[in-house]
């Protein structure tokens, strides 16, 4: 079974530049969920979706971060313009939620740096 | 500047040891937890998880302990192998929703 699929897995980017990662859930998952990781804060979540809905973007950073999810099988996060302090490992996850307690399956991850 | 970054405690354990991870969490509400596995440069991968309505459950070589008077997570991993050198991480859920605590970094020694 193919897992969640993160492209790009490296990306290397000047400040100023506009940064787009990919992301394929698990074929019928129902939820997504885009974490990021640095050494600085651990594992953050980012922003999930239900059903391509966006439920919970509290952990956006800014107004620089957008995510979208146009269809069940592909979201986006896209950072505009990015920064050195951008640099991190992206995740995305994906989970068939049916009610509390649903494992949550992550991608490899896109390692990000902006120099 | 100077960065700091996240200090992860650090559990040294022989091979053939059984290990045991501990994990406080902070939600009274959360109801599912889970323990996840990060080998470098790997995601985050699913070893087991419980349910607040359980006080233990058992998968191949790990039991997951809840103590939930204490808001308190363990993970036991018997007779620790090598390819059981990673960072583990509890995570604490409600409707859905994964918190993940900062991590403990196991390193298995021959």
């Amino acid at each position: 079974d193919a897992g969640v699929i993160q492209s790009p897995r490296h990306e290397v980017t000047e400040m100023g530049q506009e940064v787009t990662l990919r992301c394929k859930p698990i074929s019928g998952h129902n939820s997504l969920f885009w974490y990021r990781q640095t050494m600085m804060r651990g594992l953050e979540l980012l922003i999930y979706f239900n059903n391509n809905v966006p439920i919970d973007d509290s952990g956006m950073p800014e107004d620089r971060f957008s995510a979208k999810m146009p269809n069940a099988s592909f979201s986006t996060l896209k950072i505009q313009p990015s920064e050195p302090r951008d640099s991190a490992v992206y995740f995305c996850a994906s989970s068939l939620m049916q009610g509390p307690g649903n494992t949550i399956y992550f991608g490899e991850g896109s390692w990000l740096t902006v120099v | 500047g100077e960065s700091v970054g996240l200090h992860l405690p650090t559990l040294s354990v022989q091979e053939g040891d059984n290990s045991i991870i501990n994990c406080a969490y902070s939600n009274s509400a959360s109801d599912y937890f889970i323990w996840y596995k990060q080998e470098s440069g790997k995601g985050p991968q699913f070893i087991i998880d419980i349910r607040s309505n359980m006080d233990k459950r058992q998968g191949q070589r790990v039991t997951v302990l809840l103590n939930k008077t204490v808001k308190h997570l363990s993970l036991q991993i018997a007779a620790t192998q090598p390819g059981d050198s990673a960072v583990y991480f509890c995570a604490e859920s409600s409707w859905g929703k994964l918190q993940f605590g900062a991590g403990t970094q196991v390193v298995v020694t021959p």
